[in-house]
């Protein structure tokens, strides 16, 4: 499947820290794009980054792509508790997005 | 500028009923998508509508239908509920998938969540 799957499952941090998480797919994408989900609502878009960018910055984030290793990374500096969600990735094929398993970020104030 | 609304919030239901869930695009968007998250789990492509055609369908039962109306929004059938359907349903709509912008993504609506008891 081409479903993506992101590493750590489950994180938790302090407040001011930086917090590191990674999504791995398996087929060609277009672009790689980042969700935020809090506590079962509705996802919200994050930033994308195309097949052809290897970083871009929104903001505290922070995304690299790196397509010979089919794997992403998204970096948010000094979090807040307010960050404290689920966090996507989703990955469009030209023909289907297709979305990671999520990672869990907890950030304790 | 409204997001895109599903409706209901909540949805019961008994085992074998049927559910209709229903979403409304941002004005704009052509192509609607249904996901489903159950509890736990990541989410799960149900089916991509645009121009009022199905275009791609994830690997559900045919219970599992919908259909696009002419203004875009869409509805979401479920028939012969199972206990295990219970879950968030999220739809979400986009621009044309050919007409790419830098900030191209999609728009999610808050869910449907569907209980099935």
């Amino acid at each position: 499947s081409q479903q993506g799957e992101e590493d750590p499952q489950a994180l938790s941090i302090q407040e001011g820290e930086n917090a590191t998480m990674n999504c791995s797919y398996k087929t060609s994408i277009n672009n790689l794009q980042w969700y935020r989900q809090n506590s079962g609502r509705g996802l919200v878009h994050l930033i994308l980054i195309r097949s052809n960018e290897r970083e871009k910055h929104s903001g505290r984030l922070r995304v690299t792509l790196d397509t010979s290793k089919k794997s992403s990374s998204l970096l948010i500096t000094a979090s807040r508790a307010a960050d404290t969600a689920s966090y996507f990735c989703a990955t469009d094929t030209g023909n289907q997005f297709y979305f990671g398993t999520g990672t869990s970020l907890t950030v304790i104030p | 500028e409204a997001g895109v609304t599903q409706s209901p919030t909540h949805l019961i239901k008994t085992r074998g009923q049927q559910a209709t869930l229903r979403c409304s695009p941002i004005s704009g968007h052509t192509s609607v998508y249904w996901y489903q998250q159950a509890l736990g789990l990541g989410l799960q492509f149900l089916l991509w509508y645009d121009e009022g055609e199905e275009r791609n369908r994830g690997n559900f039962p045919p219970r599992f239908s919908g259909r696009q109306f002419p203004n875009y929004s869409s509805e979401l059938n479920v028939n012969a509920l199972e206990l295990e359907d219970s879950a968030l349903y999220l739809c979400a709509s986009s621009l044309l998938r050919r007409s790419l912008s830098p900030n191209y993504g999609y728009t999610f609506g808050s869910g449907t969540r569907l209980t099935v008891v």
